[in-house]
């Protein structure tokens, strides 16, 4: 099962908006509406940003949304601070046997 | 509050076994389906293994397919992944996780614990 794609990185100065890219195929992103995204900072364990594409756990700051085109999940990050800065990772439910795949992450950098 | 800790990591030598377990608190664990998620050094997340909460069946990655297995304990609210015939490939840190619907490993993960590191090297 190959990873979805994200780009390695992004970069945004405080107060702007950026969005992350996840791309993937009708067998996974675009066939199915359970994507979700992950917020890494160094040396932790991931955090549960969105779900369902873009639903938003409870606790998670509402700049902090997801949406769906076609076979592109995207994460958008409104009003970026400084905390932002981390590593984020999509992934989705897929048909394949393994039923989960990630995306490769992407780095953010708050300029 | 749900809470996951992993534990067993360590240095092994390739071609050995090591078992790593993740103890649950702050939830029904038996309802509840698990997945394991590791990291290699500098990578990105990799999807290991899960099991949904109301079947048996497990699942597995490719990569350890065949060498990995996964387990519960109810009783003692742990999952296990019993991990043979490792590689240096396998180095990481390995993440127990929780599904944020019970029954699905592969919907989402919503708790996560802290890591457990597993090097192999000889």
């Amino acid at each position: 099962q190959s990873a979805l794609t994200q780009p390695a990185s992004v970069s945004g100065s405080p107060g702007q908006s950026i969005t992350i890219f996840c791309s993937g195929s009708s067998g996974d992103v675009g066939g199915y509406n359970h994507v979700s995204w992950y917020q890494q900072s160094p040396g932790k364990a991931p955090k549960f940003m969105i779900y369902d594409v873009s639903i938003r756990p409870s606790g998670v700051s509402d700049r902090f949304s997801g949406s769906k085109s076609g076979n592109t999940a995207s994460l958008t990050i409104s009003g970026l601070q400084a905390e932002d800065e981390a590593d984020y990772y999509c992934s989705s439910y897929t048909r394949s046997t393994t039923h989960v795949v990630f995306g490769g992450g992407t780095r953010l950098t708050v300029l | 509050e749900a809470q996951l800790l992993e534990s067993g990591g360590g240095l092994v030598q390739p071609g050995g076994s090591l078992r790593l377990s993740c103890a649950a608190s702050g939830f029904t664990f038996s309802s509840y389906g698990m997945s394991w998620v590791r990291q290699a050094p500098g990578k990105g997340l990799e999807w290991v293994s899960g099991f949904s909460g109301s079947s048996s069946s497990t699942y597995y990655a490719d990569s350890v397919k065949g060498r990995f297995t996964i387990s519960r304990d109810n009783s003692e609210n742990t999952v296990y992944l019993q991990m043979n015939s490792l590689r240096a490939e396998d180095t990481a840190v390995y993440y127990c996780a929780r599904p944020v619907y019970a029954d699905y490993y592969y919907y989402g993960l919503d708790v996560w614990g802290q890591g457990a590191t597993v090097t192999v090297s000889s």
